[in-house]
């Protein structure tokens, strides 16, 4: 089955512990990218990769860092969390330009952080 | 400032009717679109997408329509049914955005009563 899959689903941590969320596809897609989700906000993009060890800077980078050594995972770390990046965290992927092949979103990692 | 606005968080409607999910942008270079709905603990799925060349796209029971002049879309559900029940997301995006970016709007959750 096609899919993204995002380990942990739920986190919760003290400010400061570095954590790393997980993200894989199955799906052999160039593109990868993270997004958050807020409150009225909607989704913003984190960072995206366009390919192994090509990464970029999306809306709200500010506090992660994200590696791509491999062609399917995308992980996404954030050194010293703070309360304000407690979210609900996307991974997605996508075979080419988005009006060509829609973003496939994993089902999501609900952050806290205390 | 948020460029794409979804101006009705919620939206309840009875099953059979039409619903009608509106979507504003302010950003005039964007130009192509799309719906993604969201399940509780599940990540958003593509819907239904437009591009600005069109005014109207159909796939069954969901039809989008842009209206450039008032940079505005709509999503039409007809006829609405209880699993149509969830959280939809307006998304645009530029033809030279380098990062694939999509910017959502806030999301409106959809409620359709038996």
């Amino acid at each position: 089955e096609a899919q993204v899959t995002q380990n942990p689903r739920y986190l919760i941590t003290v400010t400061g512990k570095k954590l790393t969320v997980t993200c894989s596809q199955n799906m052999n897609h160039e593109y990868m990218s993270w997004y958050r989700q807020d409150p009225g906000l909607g989704l913003r993009q984190i960072y995206y990769s366009m390919n192994v060890e090509v990464t970029d800077k999306g809306d709200v980078p500010e506090g992660y860092k994200v590696s791509r050594k491999e062609k399917r995972n995308f992980p996404l770390i954030l050194e010293s969390p703070s309360p304000n990046q407690t979210s609900l965290y996307f991974c997605a992927s996508s075979g080419g330009r988005v009006r060509n092949s829609p973003l496939h979103f994993g089902n999501g990692t609900r952050l806290t952080v205390t | 400032d948020q460029q794409v606005k979804q101006n009705s968080p919620s939206l309840s409607v009875q099953e059979g009717r039409i619903s009608i999910l509106n979507c504003d942008y302010t950003n005039s270079m964007f130009d192509y679109f799309l719906w993604y709905k969201k399940y509780p603990a599940e990540g958003p799925t593509f819907l239904i997408s437009i591009s600005s060349i069109k005014d109207k796209n159909e796939d069954g029971r969901f039809t989008v329509f842009l209206n450039k002049s008032a940079k505005h879309l709509s999503l039409h559900i007809v006829p609405s049914q209880p699993g149509d029940s969830a959280v939809y997301f307006c998304a645009a995006s530029e033809s030279y955005n380098a990062g694939n970016m999509l910017t959502f709007g806030g999301g409106t959750r959809l409620m359709v009563k038996p």
